[in-house]
């Protein structure tokens, strides 16, 4: 069962605009969520958390926004610049759990 | 900036053989985790380990698979009689366990490919 989801396999966005990536989750045991950026061949590399008694969390270009009535996070990019181009995996956990993982989007940042 | 580090980058292995996939995590870290990614497919969770033992497995994590940290700064997974299917990058990661969200800082990867 997938407990998280991100729906979106791919999304196109224009150098210097915003890019939302999307997931949803099924579990509301979970304390916090994190969003990581992997490239090719290299490990996951973490961006951006949000605990779950939270419902914004901000960190330079990035912002996580988690609605819990919805079981809904996001994650905000702004500008997009042509390095955000990678695959973005959303993941949760509970207290020292190992984390559970969407399927990952490929954000691809057009010139 | 500190980083965890994975050796070696790619293993070959054959079908049956025994391999031992190294990780040195972030020295002041007390959690540590495996973790693998299948061709195609989502990053899974295999193992966490915590005071010198583990503390969660998964349901792939089976009779084969182990983990040890033989010395203050190693963590080694090893899968005893490999298969095919056990062809994946398996990523280690560690946290520090000491705030409310267990961030986790994972490594490049080890490429396993079993003939």
């Amino acid at each position: 069962d997938q407990q998280v989801k991100q729906n979106s396999p791919s999304l196109s966005v224009q150098e210097g605009r915003i890019s939302i990536l999307n997931c949803d989750y099924t579990n509301s045991m979970f304390d916090y969520f994190l969003w990581y950026k992997k490239y090719p061949a290299e490990g996951p590399t973490f961006l951006i958390s949000i605990s779950s008694i939270k419902d914004k969390n901000e960190d330079g270009r990035f912002t996580v926004f988690l609605n819990k009535s919805a079981k809904h996070l996001s994650l905000h990019i702004v500008p997009s610049q042509p390095g955000d181009s990678a695959v973005y995996f959303c993941a949760s956990g509970g207290g020292a759990d190992g984390l559970t993982f969407g399927k990952g989007t490929h954000l691809i940042i057009q010139p | 900036e500190p980083e965890v580090t994975q050796t070696p980058s790619h293993q070959v292995t054959q079908m049956g053989q025994e391999v031992i996939l190294r990780c040195v995590p972030i020295s002041n870290h007390l959690y540590f985790y495996w973790y693998r990614q299948i061709l195609g497919q989502k990053v899974e969770f295999l193992v966490s380990f915590y005071n010198n033992e583990i503390s969660e497995k998964s349901e792939i994590f089976d009779d084969q698979f182990s983990v040890e940290r033989p010395d203050g700064s190693n963590f080694t997974l090893k899968i005893r009689s490999t298969k095919l299917e056990d062809s994946a990058m398996y990523f280690c990661a560690s946290s520090t366990g000491t705030s409310t969200v267990y961030e986790q800082y994972f490594g490049p990867g080890t490429r396993l490919t079993v003939t």
